[in-house]
C-alpha cells in the first residue's frame, strides 16, 4: 500500500520554538506539497516542491521553510512558532505533469503552539 | 455549496437517498478537478476527477459534473451510507500551474441511519 508518512499525529510545541514537521512518500513522487487546514478556510498551499533541493512558496510561506535533500523527504520548518499557527498540517506527494494527477495525502499534523 | 468564513455548509441526508454536494470553482482556466473525501482523523482521499473537456464521469457509486459556462461542480452519491459521512472537497488545478491544487472549503456530509 502507499503512503505518505507523516512523522507526528499530534504535537503540543511553545511559542518561540523551531518545529520540524516530516513527511516521507514511498511512491518515488517527484511533487511534494505542504499544506494547513483550519475551519472553514479549507487547504492552503504553504511551500512545495518539484525535485531534489527544489522549493517554491505557496501562498502561504510566511513564517515557514521547507528542507527537500532526498526525494522521499519533505520537511517543513516552523522558524519560530507562533500561536497562529496552530492548525492542521497535510503532506502531500503527487507524479509530474503529464502524468494522472490528483495528490495522495498523510494523515496530518494537528500542531497546537502554546 | 463552498463556504467562506469559519462555518464549512453542512448537508444531511437519510441513508439510502443520494446525496449532491456542490463546488463553484473561481478559475476559468483551471481544466482539472478533483473531489476528495476526508474522514474524521485523516488526510484527504481522491475520489473521483474530471477534465475540462467533460462534463460528466462516473465511478462507482459516485458522479461528477461539470459545468463549464457557470463554473460549477456538484459530486453526486448514490444510495448513501454511513461510511459517506466525511467532509469532501474540490480542487482544481490552476491552468498555468498544472500540478498545483486549489481547494475548496469543503462540505460537511452526515448520513442519518
Amino acid at each position: 500500500d502507499v503512503k505518505v508518512t507523516q512523522s507526528s499525529r499530534y504535537l503540543v510545541k511553545r511559542t518561540g520554538e523551531k518545529v520540524f514537521l516530516e513527511c516521507v512518500q514511498d511512491m518515488d513522487h517527484e511533487n511534494m506539497f505542504w499544506y494547513r487546514q483550519d475551519p472553514g478556510l479549507g487547504l492552503r498551499l504553504i511551500y512545495f516542491s518539484y525535485d531534489v533541493k527544489m522549493k517554491e512558496k505557496g501562498d502561504i510561506p510566511e513564517g515557514y521553510s521547507v528542507s527537500r535533500e532526498k526525494k522521499e523527504r519533505f520537511s517543513l520548518i516552523l522558524e519560530s512558532a507562533s500561536t497562529n499557527q496552530t492548525s492542521m498540517y497535510l503532506c502531500a506527494s503527487s507524479l509530474p505533469q503529464g502524468t494522472p494527477m490528483g495528490y495522495t495525502f498523510g494523515s496530518g499534523t494537528r500542531l497546537t503552539v502554546v | 455549496g463552498e463556504s467562506v468564513g469559519l462555518h464549512l455548509p453542512t448537508l444531511s441526508v437519510q441513508e439510502g437517498d443520494n446525496s449532491i454536494i456542490n463546488c463553484a470553482y473561481s478559475n476559468s482556466a483551471s481544466d482539472y478537478f478533483i473531489w476528495y473525501k476526508q474522514e474524521s482523523g485523516k488526510g484527504p482521499q481522491f475520489i473521483i476527477d474530471i477534465r475540462s473537456n467533460m462534463d460528466k464521469r462516473q465511478g462507482q457509486r459516485v458522479t461528477v459534473l461539470l459545468n463549464k459556462t457557470v463554473k460549477h461542480l456538484s459530486l453526486q452519491i448514490a444510495a448513501t451510507q454511513p461510511g459517506d459521512s466525511a467532509v469532501y472537497f474540490c480542487a482544481e488545478n490552476n491552468g498555468s500551474e498544472w500540478n498545483k491544487l486549489v481547494f475548496g472549503a469543503g462540505t460537511i456530509l452526515r448520513v442519518k441511519s
